[in-house]
């Protein structure tokens, strides 16, 4: 119930690419869904996020996209940089109290 | 740009000893989390702290965890006595309130290795 299901594992994209990443989750109370950054050796790091009454966020190049029907998100990254590569985690929480993680996604961006 | 400190940043102990792994929120602050990461899995909740107490804590956090806020500055994740299995990056976090689409901002880490 109140798992939150990431794919891929890992992720490979040519440099200009569209690296997509996606989630599922279980518990409909979730009302915040937050993609996270981590670089190695750092704390993850908030990327972008959501609520579940809209079904798209667009900042910069990074877009969510958001489907409450069938309780899945995904992020997209649109020309995608060497620099983006790091591993990203989606994550579900009510009230920021108990944030959910999925088992996160290792982007490697090739030049 | 305001930050979470974390100390250690990396601390290796002896099974069955003690651990107290100390974090510094962001000033204003009011919200205080702490989670695990075990080498190559996924982030894991275990504890959140708001006015002085506990205001949710996950399974993982048993008996032998403890938090507490002694100084008014500093946040303590103590492990009373350490297992194998608690070898983990431990991250702290600090958010402004706890609800709503509130940002977490997270510290660095600490890396515990228990032998």
């Amino acid at each position: 119930q109140q798992q939150v299901k990431q794919s891929p594992q890992s992720l490979i994209v040519q440099k200009g690419g569209i690296s997509i990443i996606n989630c599922a989750y279980e518990n409909t109370a979730f009302d915040y869904f937050p993609w996270y950054q981590q670089f190695p050796g750092k704390g993850p790091a908030l990327l972008i996020a959501i609520r579940p009454d809209v079904s798209e966020k667009k900042e910069g190049r990074f877009t969510i996209s958001f489907n409450k029907s069938a309780k899945q998100f995904s992020l997209h990254i649109m020309d995608s940089q060497p620099g983006d590569s790091a591993t990203y985690f989606c994550a579900a929480s009510k009230n920021n109290n108990d944030m959910r993680f999925g088992a996160g996604t290792r982007l490697t961006v090739k030049p | 740009e305001p930050e979470v400190t974390q100390t250690p940043s990396h601390q290796v102990t002896q099974m069955g000893q003690e651990v107290i792994l100390r974090c510094v929120p962001i000033s204003n602050h009011l919200y205080f989390y702490w989670y695990r990461q075990i080498l190559g899995q996924k982030v894991e909740f275990l504890v959140s702290f708001y006015n002085n107490e506990i205001s949710e804590k996950s399974e993982i956090f048993d008996d032998q965890f403890s938090v507490e806020r002694p100084d008014g500055s500093n946040f303590t994740l103590k492990i009373r006595s350490t297992k194998l299995e608690d070898s983990a990056m431990y991250f702290c976090a600090s958010s402004v309130e706890g609800s709503g689409a509130n940002v977490l901002t997270f510290g660095a880490g600490s890396r515990l290795t228990v032998l």
